[in-house]
Formats: structure tokens, sequence, C-alpha cells
């Protein structure tokens, strides 16, 4: 089955740790996009890749960092200079054929500040 | 800028009621535009999208959409509702570099 994963499912961190969220994909996408999601505020963007070893700036990418090493992968990592990240991330591909500009969503990452 | 708004944060509806929730964007171009479904906890699913020519769009689920240029909508209507709809719905519309821009949902909550 094509589609997007996102692992862990639920994840802990204590104040002043770093942690990364996994996403993956095997639609053949060329894009990636990272989003926050906060009870009221629909979803805001965090980064985004267009093509393999680039990627942009969203909305909100302080105290994150990304990486795109392969089409199939784009791992976020929430750092400790973000200070307030317990919130839903969610993981979305775009671009393959005529249809570039939907995007598809990985099922989410909860993640909570201990 | 570009921008969409969501009116109703939530709605409730009794089962077999129909629904129309409403959205509207902001946009200088001809626009893409997208519902999405997000049950609790999970991740966010597409219902239907708007690209271009016939302004009413069906999606899965039983759920259309109409678009009126004219009034910047893009409403989202089921004639029927299922207890099973209940869930959060995004309006988003495709700003520069294929970015999405959503609005802050619509929580549908259905009465037996």
């Amino acid at each position: 089955d094509g589609g997007i994963t996102q692992s862990p499912k639920y994840l802990f961190r204590k104040e002043g740790q770093n942690v990364t969220l996994s996403c993956e994909q095997n639609l053949n996408h060329d894009a990636m996009y990272w989003y926050r999601q906060d009870p009221g505020q629909g979803l805001r963007l965090i980064y985004y890749s267009q093509i393999v070893n680039d990627f942009q700036k969203g909305d909100i990418a302080e105290g994150y960092s990304v990486s795109r090493e392969k089409k199939e992968s784009f791992p976020l990592t929430v750092t400790s200079a973000q200070k307030n990240p317990t919130a839903f991330y969610l993981c979305a591909s775009s671009g393959h054929g005529y249809d570039t500009d939907t995007q598809y969503f990985g099922p989410g990452t909860r993640l909570t500040v201990l | 800028a570009q921008s969409v708004t969501q009116p109703d944060i939530h709605i409730t509806v009794s089962e077999g009621a129909s629904l129309e929730l409403r959205c509207n964007y902001s946009y200088g171009a001809t626009p893409y535009l997208f519902w999405y479904v997000q049950s609790p906890g999970q991740g966010l699913q597409l219902l239907l999208k708007y690209f271009s020519g016939d302004t009413l769009v069906q999606g899965i689920k039983g759920f259309e959409a109409e678009f009126k240029r004219s009034q910047s909508s893009f409403n989202l209507r089921k004639p029927s509702v299922h207890w099973s709809d209940a869930a959060e719905y995004f309006c988003a519309v495709v700003g520069g570099y294929n970015k999405l821009i959503f609005g802050a949902g619509t929580r549908l909550a259905v009465h037996p």
C-alpha cells in the first residue's frame, strides 16, 4: 500500500532535549511538508521541501530543523530552542504526475514536553 | 495576503439532517481549494478538491462543495449526516510554492 508513515505516534520530551520525528512516503512524491497543529489554530507550516537536498522555511520555522537526503524521507528535529513544542505534528507530501498541488497527510505524531 | 476563514468553530446537527460548512477565501488568482476531514488523533483525509471546471465538486463519503467566485466561498455540503461524520473539517487554499493555507477548522458534532 502506498502512503505516508510517521513515527512515533506519541513522543515525550524533557525540557532541553532535541527530538526527531520521522516521516516516510512511498508515493514517489517530490514535495514534502511539516505542519504543526494546535487546538483552534488549524495547521501552520513549519518547513517544506520541493526536491531532494533542498528545503525552505515555512511560517513557524524557529526552533525546528529538517533534512532531505532521500526522496522518501523528511525528518523533523524539534530543538531545545523551540519554546512551546507540545503539539500535534503532521507530515504531508505532494507532486506526482499532473496532480502536484494535492497534499496527502500522514497519521501524525503527538509531542508532549514533560 | 491569502487567507481562509471558516466562520463556524462548532456545529451540531442531528443524524439524518443536512449539513453545510462555510468557507471563505482570499486569493488574487483562480484558487485551488480543498476540504479535508480529521478524526480525533488522526491525520487529515482529503474529501474533495476544486481546481477548475464544474463549480460543483463531488467528493468521498457523500460530500460535495460548490465554488462561488462572486462570494469567494467554497462551502461543503452533505444532504444527510451520519454519526460517523462527527469530526473536524478544514478548508484550505493553495498559496505560493504549492503551500496550503488552512482555515481554523469547524468541529462537527452529530446528535443521534
